[in-house]
């Protein structure tokens, strides 16, 4: 099992360009949720989805931000227009919708870098 | 309005002493509690976790205590070695919908010196 794979894993991008970070899931995992990491903040949740449906987006900053997962194994966060308010890591991680509790069942992805100048 | 607080942002312990990480949570409909562990370039990694029905949890090095009435956690490292540096994040967990969503606190960076 390769885990949950993300790409691209850094991202710079001219302020007002369009971004599209990309997530795979675990096989079998049918929830999905993209996290960002700042520094003041730690890891906020932007969005989730449980078999592919959006379940709450509340967490997703404005309306440049937005989320598909156009099948079960796949996942893109877009971002557009860019801001430099935008740079930061973004995580996405999938889990069973009804993982066992407290097992820890998320599993992260190695996160994207992404520095918006 | 962050649910979940970790107020010390860094720790720097000596190696083979104790490491305390403390965690607040406000949301009393929580009902999970967990600890990931977070090295540079990757991804936050489960470590621990505890029930809201069990005051302590053990693994090992690591031990997880739970005071509900406090709503208040803490994870000790016993003894701290420097492999240990990283991260740690304290997360929250209830039951919404059809998906367990975790809260996350802003983590504290733990640096264990040799």
């Amino acid at each position: 099992d390769a885990g949950v794979i993300q790409s691209p894993r850094h991202e710079v991008t001219e302020m007002g360009q369009e971004v599209t970070l990309r997530c795979k899931l675990i096989s079998g995992h049918n929830s999905l949720f993209w996290y960002r990491q700042t520094m003041m903040r730690g890891l906020e949740l932007l969005i989730y989805f449980n078999n592919n449906v959006p379940i709450d987006d509340s967490g997703m900053p404005e309306d440049r931000f937005s989320a598909k997962m156009p099948n079960a194994s796949f996942s893109t966060l877009k971002i557009q227009p860019s801001e430099p308010r935008d740079s930061a890591v973004y995580f996405c991680a999938s889990s069973l919708a009804y993982g066992e509790q407290g097992t820890g069942g998320y599993t992260f992805g190695s996160g994207t870098r992404l520095t918006v100048v | 309005d962050q649910q979940v607080k970790q107020n010390s942002p860094s720790l720097s312990v000596q190696e083979g002493r104790i490491s305390i990480l403390n965690c607040d949570y406000t949301n009393s409909m929580f009902d999970y509690f967990l600890w990931y562990k977070k090295y540079p370039a990757e991804g936050p990694t489960f470590l621990i976790s505890i029930s809201s029905i069990k005051d302590k949890n053990e693994d090992g090095r690591f031990t997880v205590f739970l005071n509900k009435s406090a709503k208040h956690l803490s994870l000790h490292i016993v003894p701290s070695q420097p492999g240990d540096s990283a991260v740690y994040f304290c997360a929250a967990q209830t039951e919404e919908g059809s998906a367990r969503q975790l809260t996350f606190g802003s983590g504290t960076q733990l640096t264990v010196l040799p």
